[in-house]
């Protein structure tokens, strides 16, 4: 069975670079059927996609957070991580990590995990 | 970037009622729209892909249509779980963008 884990700190000060991680279980990340995602949810506020990444390193970015984070694989450690550079109060969220499927057709997040809350605060 | 705009951001409705939420693109996205529910504490749930495709295990009250710009999901007959904030997404391009939410309440 498919499970998504999200890990990392509990408080992240501004300026700062927010890092999380992202356990899979239940399937490879090296399965070529499937990218991975981080999508994050600030209080009070929708949904925001924040980039893919597939098994192979290809990534792909929402241009509104200006080129401040970085998706990685370590597919050893069956595991993908986020890392979110000058972090300031506005990247306060709930961070989501989520399995992409659907290659071939129409790509949709199918998996999620159950969401990892990130305040940032001095 | 394709804009999702999502109406009613949210409503009010009772047990038994049909609900239907609208997504509309700002640019014709053929029927690259998934739809996504949201509960407080509890990881989301994919309910539609492909405009239409109703997701294994989610209850055939839940329906979607549209194609090109317009969206809708609907719910033929509210349940008391259902109650929730729905989100549309579109995959079309590699930039994925969300609806801005609709929040289903009692």
């Amino acid at each position: 069975q498919l499970q998504l884990q999200e890990s990392g700190p509990g408080l992240v000060k501004p300026s700062e670079t927010l890092s999380l991680t992202c356990s899979v279980s239940g399937v490879s990340i090296s399965n070529s059927d499937y990218y991975w995602a981080w999508i994050r949810q600030p209080p009070g506020k929708g949904l925001e996609w924040i980039g893919t990444i597939y098994y192979s390193g290809e990534t792909f970015y929402s241009p509104s957070l200006k080129s401040r984070p970085t998706l990685s694989v370590d597919t050893s450690r069956n595991q993908f991580s986020l890392n979110l550079t000058s972090v300031t109060a506005a990247d306060t969220a709930v961070y989501y990590c989520a399995r992409i499927r659907g290659l071939g057709g129409t790509l949709h997040l199918d998996s999620w995990g159950q969401g990892i809350r990130v305040p940032v605060s001095s | 970037d394709i804009q999702m705009t999502q109406s009613p951001s949210s409503l009010s409705a009772s047990i038994g009622d049909r609900v239907t939420i609208s997504c509309r693109a700002s640019h014709s996205i053929s029927n690259y729209v998934n739809w996504y529910q949201l509960k407080p504490g509890r990881a989301p749930k994919l309910l539609i892909s492909g405009a239409s495709s109703l997701e294994s295990g989610v209850p055939s009250r839940f329906s979607g249509s549209g194609s090109g710009t317009d969206f809708a999901l609907t719910i033929s007959s509210l349940h008391p779980e259902d109650f929730a904030t729905y989100y549309c997404q579109q995959s079309y391009s590699t930039q994925w963008t969300f609806g801005q939410g609709t929040k289903v309440e009692i």
